[in-house]
């Protein structure tokens, strides 16, 4: 069954440091892969998606997540987190053209 | 454009109680899903709608209905509210190869 695991709960961060996001997908085809940033209280965003192509995919907010199907895995990183970036993020796996299914999430926490 | 829009925002229901959840988009999109969010659990697919007419099951369907009688509203039906189904609930649409647009989310608790 098609599933998607993100492996950290919650990450801390120091203002300014790099970040990394897991994101380990099992989808049987070439899966449509998707990146969502949501604030407390808020809807869900789209950050960025990778459909085809390129394998390293630029998103919005300065984020870029790479597909490596050798490693089922579509990590979104940063250079430089913002204390703006703090929030809960979700990876997605596009499925039968509609059905999408979520990872349950990691939250970002960034220090000042 | 407005988006999708959802209402109500908040929503207290009692054991048993049926209600609907409304979702509207402006965007022309055809398909329209319903998901609920639980903690620790991401996003769950209700049921979702490729086109005006057109429903199917997502993952945890028992307990809601839908219909899509229009391109723009995808209605979510509680038939007989229970606690387990206390939770924030999400619609979204998209047009062909999009990425989903969220509207901002249905908290419902039922007591």
């Amino acid at each position: 069954a098609q599933s998607v695991t993100q492996p950290d709960i919650h990450i801390t961060v120091s203002e300014g440091a790099s970040l990394e996001l897991r994101c380990n997908y099992s989808y049987g085809a070439t899966p449509y892969l998707f990146w969502y940033v949501q604030s407390p209280g808020q809807g869900l965003q789209l950050l960025l998606k990778y459909f085809s192509g390129d394998t390293l995919v630029q998103g919005i907010k300065g984020f870029e997540a790479e597909f490596k199907r050798s490693q089922s895995s579509f990590n979104l990183r940063k250079p430089s987190v913002h204390w703006s970036d703090a929030a809960e993020y979700f990876c997605a796996v596009g499925v039968n053209n509609n059905d999408m299914r979520f990872g349950a999430g990691t939250r970002l926490t960034v220090k000042p | 454009n407005a988006g999708v829009t959802q209402t109500p925002k908040f929503q207290v229901l009692k054991t048993g109680q049926s209600m609907t959840l409304q979702c509207a988009q402006d965007m022309n999109h055809e398909y329209m899903s319903w998901y609920r969010q639980d903690p620790g659990m991401g996003l769950r697919l209700i049921h979702y709608s490729v086109g005006a007419g057109i429903t199917d099951q997502g993952e945890v369907p028992n307990g809601y209905n839908v219909s899509r009688s229009t391109t723009e509203d995808f209605p979510l039906r509680l038939l007989s509210a229970a606690p387990s189904q206390t939770s924030v609930y999400f619609c979204a649409s998209r047009g062909q190869g999009l990425g989903y647009t969220f509207g901002s989310g249905t908290r419902l608790t039922v007591v």
